[in-house]
């Protein structure tokens, strides 16, 4: 099993709809991120939760929520889907002992339509 | 804000020579660095990190030499092989928060 799975791996929504991408991790990090992959782009962080009480906006978060449900669960939610969204999303995880390690998840290819 | 950026968007080299990827970054405050490589269909993976106090790192067949005078970090691959190919991002460090360069896609020819 994976150590930070995603959910789902492929998703097409169309403009105007709610969508929820879930993270959840066996790792027992305490922190969690959420970035977007764009072609050309690189990885943005769109959130960020250092622990379940902690959640920090990212550089694009405009258009995005998040939610830690529990220090394994972080999830990402846009509220109204559009066009432009569409995008490759990872989720990853790092523990505060080891600064930057960070171990991602498999991502999630999301298209808006 | 920081921003970190590569040299190259495409690399290729033949299969058994070194692979240089070069990335240059703005953030002063970056105290750490690490090269990721993402394979087609994956998340990234780490392969070496560097901290702000260091210029040399060594690992397995990968070398990571930072030049803090010039803002600037490098990616050695040795003796490269067709399952080096892929993509390799560079990631500062600041504030427990990593910014990411746009990558570079590394082409290993037979």
């Amino acid at each position: 099993d994976a150590d930070v799975t995603q959910t789902p791996r492929n998703r097409i929504t169309k403009t105007g709809k709610r969508i929820m991408l879930e993270c959840s991790q066996t790792k027992g990090h305490d922190r969690m991120y959420w970035y977007r992959q764009d072609p050309g782009l690189g990885l943005r962080l769109i959130y960020y939760s250092f622990d379940v009480k902690d959640i920090n906006k990212g550089e694009i978060s405009d258009g995005y929520s998040v939610s830690r449900q529990a220090q394994a669960k972080f999830s990402l939610s846009l509220e109204s889907a559009i066009p432009n969204q569409t995008a490759l999303y990872f989720c990853a995880t790092s523990d505060h002992a080891a600064n930057y390690g960070y171990t991602f998840g498999s991502g999630t290819r999301l298209t808006v339509v | 804000g920081e921003s970190v950026g590569l040299h190259l968007p495409t690399l290729s080299v033949q299969e058994g020579d070194n692979s240089i990827i070069n990335c240059a970054y703005s953030n002063s405050a970056s105290d750490y660095f690490i090269w990721y490589k993402q394979e087609s269909g994956k998340g990234p993976q780490f392969i070496i990190d560097i901290r702000s106090n260091m210029d040399k790192r060594q690992g397995q067949r990968v070398t990571v030499l930072l030049n803090k005078t010039v803002k600037h970090l490098s990616l050695q691959i040795a003796a490269t092989q067709p399952g080096d190919s892929a993509v390799y991002f560079c990631a500062g460090g600041s504030n427990y928060k990593l910014t990411f360069g746009k990558g570079t896609l590394l082409t290993v020819n037979p």
